[in-house]
């Protein structure tokens, strides 16, 4: 069965760090470009960043809001999608999904696979 | 950033209803256009790709249309199942971008 894991969810007091993880099966992980989405509470999904599949050197990009803060990463040898995210701050309390990117390749299509999501809390 | 923009924020309907949510872009992204079902605590569900492309086990009723800035998800016949969020989102760049999303609830 295809399926995405994510992991790691927590309270954090403004100003600190966490780190999610992902863990896929069903399917070759460096195969596919993989994205972190999030949806902070009562509100709709925000798109966070994207890393690019082996072929395209898994070069990343990230949304303005989160860019110099969050670290998308990938361990294809363990199946693994990675968010590192430093300085939070509460307006990144949210629910965080890893989805994947379907098409087989390419930035245009859609998210045909999503994780259940691992929520974060940013507060003191 | 390409501006997704959904109408209506929330809609009234009844099983067996024929509804339609529209999403605008605010440039033209040809049909790089995904529409997703959200339940709630539930991870968004992809509905349609490519603009009006049906993803597998996805009933008939659903449809989608449009090209470049105008697009539209169609529900046949409502469903008890369809109450849900529905959102657009332009896959036209990496840098993506989601409609607001429009609550689906019973009449």
């Amino acid at each position: 069965e295809v399926q995405l894991v994510e992991s790691g969810g927590n309270l954090v007091q403004p100003g600190g760090s966490l780190r999610l993880s992902c863990a896929a099966s069903g399917f070759t992980l460096s195969d596919h470009y993989m994205d972190w989405v999030r949806q902070a509470p009562g509100k709709g999904l925000e798109w966070v960043g994207r890393t690019r599949n082996k072929a395209n050197s898994y070069t990343t990009e990230y949304a303005a809001s989160v860019k110099g803060r969050f670290t998308i990463s990938r361990d294809d040898s363990k199946n693994s999608l990675f968010l590192q995210m430093n300085s939070l701050k509460t307006e990144d309390t949210a629910v965080y999904h890893c989805a994947r990117v379907g098409g087989g390749g390419g930035d245009s299509y859609a998210f045909d696979i999503w994780g259940q999501g691992t929520m974060v809390t940013v507060s003191s | 950033d390409i501006q997704m923009t959904q109408s209506p924020s929330t809609l009234s309907a009844s099983v067996g209803d024929r509804v339609t949510i529209t999403c605008r872009a605010s440039q033209s992204i040809s049909s790089w256009l995904a529409w997703y079902q959200q339940k709630p605590g539930k991870a968004p569900k992809l509905l349609i790709s490519k603009a009006s492309s049906l993803e597998s086990g996805v009933p008939s009723r659903f449809s989608g249309s449009g090209s470049g800035t105008e697009f539209t998800l169609t529900i046949s016949s409502l469903q008890p199942d369809d109450f849900a969020t529905y959102y657009c989102q332009q896959c036209n760049s990496y840098s993506i971008t989601f409609g607001q999303g429009t609550r689906l609830e019973i009449k």
